[in-house]
């Protein structure tokens, strides 16, 4: 069992559509992360909040848009994707973005398909 | 960058074992990871040596040397459901994952 949680599991959308991701951790982690995973290739990351202020956001479309409204929840807001933005999306936690007190713990992802 | 290389993929028998390598270019890291994942499911943390030396954890060991930019990961008595996707990871301030190692584990 997983202690991040993430939902939904699965989410088929439309290139119009407007959609959430959302993740959670109770594990008392002040790191948490989106990484974006493609078949056959290694994670890929996205956005890191440290604190729940945005630190890390490595050159990501503004058609996704992170948000930590504390320091259990993370979502992932999507807006007009493209076919190409299909992957699994995998959050993360960590007890800090240093890595040095504890790994990344992951959630087990949602898979998205864009139509 | 990093520039981290593993083998695509390695098959071994069960109850054998396999030696999963990775070798890095960078000019200094914090440590490195080396997580498990299975198709389709999250990846799960395996090892993390900051030292260099042997790091053992049960039927797992990894390995670092910094000054060859080089780690490796020890299965041994390889199980079935050992076969999976094996990445190693360097902490530098963020995580930069190499490609990973498919392996499989036959009967």
């Amino acid at each position: 069992d997983t202690e991040v949680t993430q939902t939904p599991k699965h989410l088929v959308m439309g290139m119009t559509n407007k959609k959430s991701l959302k993740c959670e951790q109770h594990m008392g982690h002040r790191a948490m992360y989106w990484y974006k995973q493609k078949a056959k290739k290694p994670p890929e990351l996205m956005f890191v909040y440290s604190y729940e202020k945005l630190s890390i956001n490595e050159s990501v479309p503004s058609r996704f848009s992170p948000e930590c409204p504390n320091s259990s929840l993370l979502n992932l807001h999507l807006h007009a994707l493209q076919p190409e933005d299909s992957a699994l999306y995998l959050c993360a936690s960590s007890q800090d973005e240093n890595l040095r007190g504890s790994p990344l713990h992951f959630g087990n992802g949602t898979r998205l398909t864009v139509t | 960058g990093q520039n981290i290389d593993q083998p695509t993929e390695m098959t071994a028998t069960e109850g054998a074992i396999v030696q999963i390598n990775c070798t890095y270019q960078t000019s200094g890291f914090n440590g490195l990871f080396w997580y498990q994942q299975h198709a389709g499911e999250a990846p799960t943390f395996l090892s993390y040596n900051v030292l260099d030396g042997l790091e053992e954890k049960g039927r797992f060991s990894s390995f670092l040397s910094r000054s060859k930019g080089y780690s490796y990961l020890l299965l041994k008595e390889l199980q079935m459901k050992d076969s999976a996707s094996y990445l190693c990871a360097l902490n530098d301030y963020k995580l930069s994952f190499g490609a990973g190692t498919t392996v499989t584990v036959r009967a």
